[in-house]
């Protein structure tokens, strides 16, 4: 299994819920990463699981946190977002840090209403 | 931070045409990817160079590596309109545990 997994693939949520967002990997990588890219826009860092232990937050907003219950899963977990947090979020794996490049998953595209 | 920056931003050319794509970066680094994206999809990844000088080919693609000019290119040849999408650069940071990606360039090919 070579693939990053996401569930689920689109999400509309108002700004009162709570939900999240799952990615799974099965291919033994020890970093996992999760992106919010906007349109036409490069994807920015958000999160960053080593060993799955958050290693790097990127001032990300509390209506965002993340959860890495074990070496192969890495959930969002989404409460009060803002319009402006619609975006497609993309998980990534790695096997050892970005040396050695990342595996993208197909990504959740998040609209907030 | 390191910075990275494509040129153009935005690429119309047509179908058998040739060109490059520019991706420069800040600081020292010897690992930069190309990666391709297509509206609403997640990012491919296309090619890894990891040394000064790394040249490599996929069909109608061929990216380089001058890490001393902290240069990369991405060359297109006799450009089709499948290669119509989005390419990223992205380097790795100095300390190894962040990638930084490049602005983008959104290719159009036209028929």
């Amino acid at each position: 299994d070579t693939e990053v997994t996401q569930t689920p693939k689109h999400l509309v949520m108002g700004m009162t819920n709570k939900k999240s967002l799952k990615c799974e990997q099965h291919m033994g990588h020890r970093a996992m990463y999760w992106y919010k890219q906007k349109a036409k826009k490069p994807p920015e860092l958000m999160f960053v699981y080593s060993y799955e232990k958050l290693s790097i937050n990127e001032s990300v907003p509390s209506r965002f946190s993340p959860e890495c219950p074990n070496s192969s899963l890495l959930n969002l977990h989404l409460h009060a977002l803002q319009p402006e947090d619609s975006a497609l979020y993309l998980c990534a794996s790695s096997q050892g840090g970005v040396h050695y490049g990342y595996t993208f998953g197909s990504g959740t595209r998040l609209t907030v209403v | 931070e390191l910075k990275v920056e494509q040129n153009p931003l935005f690429l119309s050319m047509q179908e058998g045409k040739n060109y490059t794509i520019y991706c420069n970066y800040s600081t020292t680094s010897d690992r930069l990817y190309w990666y391709r994206q297509d509206p609403g999809k997640s990012l491919e990844s296309l090619f890894v160079l990891l040394s000064n000088g790394a040249v490599k080919q996929e069909g109608r693609l061929m990216a380089s590596l001058d890490t001393k000019a902290r240069l990369s290119t991405l060359h297109i040849t006799a450009a089709v309109h499948d290669l119509s999408a989005t390419y990223f650069c992205a380097v790795v940071s100095n300390t190894g545990n962040q990638f930084y990606f490049g602005t983008g360039t959104s290719l159009t090919v036209i028929p």
